[in-house]
């Protein structure tokens, strides 16, 4: 079955113990992103990979890191995890970043991160 | 200012009524125009994707129009498990980033 799964699904941690979201597709697709979702602000982007060692920016990329050195996975770390980081946070995927035209994303179930 | 503004916030129907769901947006270029369903602590699911003034696409009880600055989304004789958060989302076109904009969502409440 074609899809995007996030570990853990819930994790409740304290300020500044770092952690880890794994994000993996199984569609061998190129471009990955990382989002969050807050009450009143929706879905915003964290940061994108195009492909593999290929990294940018989002819009709401303080505090956290990513890396892609497989195609199907792109974590998401926070080296040093505060309160204003409690969200849920969707990993998403897509086919091709290089068509030009409109690209589809496919989003994981979520990971509901709470920091105490 | 917000580019992807939708409305109502929230609409409750009865079951078998009909009604739209609007999406307003503010781009210079529009790569395309998304939609998901999104139910309660769960991932957004895909609806549709809409790519140019005049396109409409449907799905059982959903149908997705597109003009220049909005979109609409038809329910047509909605039930109640088509209770959920539809989310509208834009990719601009240019640039190597595509990142969708989201609005904040109608959430759709039908009942029996």
């Amino acid at each position: 079955e074609a899809q995007v799964t996030q570990n853990p699904r819930y994790l409740i941690t304290v300020t500044g113990k770092k952690l880890t979201v794994t994000c993996s597709q199984n569609m061998n697709h190129e471009y990955m992103s990382w989002y969050r979702q807050d009450p009143g602000l929706g879905l915003r982007q964290i940061y994108y990979s195009m492909n593999v060692e290929v990294t940018d920016k989002g819009d709401v990329p303080e505090g956290y890191k990513v890396s892609r050195k497989e195609k199907r996975n792109f974590p998401l770390i926070l080296e040093s995890p505060s309160p204003n980081q409690t969200s849920l946070y969707f990993c998403a995927s897509s086919l091709s970043s290089f068509t030009g035209g409109a690209d589809t994303q496919y989003f994981g179930p979520g990971t509901r991160l709470t920091v105490l | 200012e917000d580019q992807v503004t939708q409305s109502p916030e929230a609409l409750r129907l009865q079951e078998g009524e009909s009604s739209s769901l609007n999406c307003s947006y503010t781009v210079s270029g529009l790569r395309g125009l998304f939609w998901y369903r999104q139910d309660p602590g769960k991932g957004p699911e895909f609806l549709f994707t809409l790519y140019s003034a005049g396109e409409e696409k449907e799905k059982e009880r959903l149908k997705a129009t597109l003009t220049k600055k909005e979109s609409f989304l038809h329910i047509t004789a909605p039930k109640p498990e088509d209770s959920a958060t539809y989310l509208c989302a834009v990719q601009e076109s240019g640039g190597s980033n595509y990142k969708l904009t989201f609005g904040k969502g109608t959430l759709l409440t039908v009942n029996p």
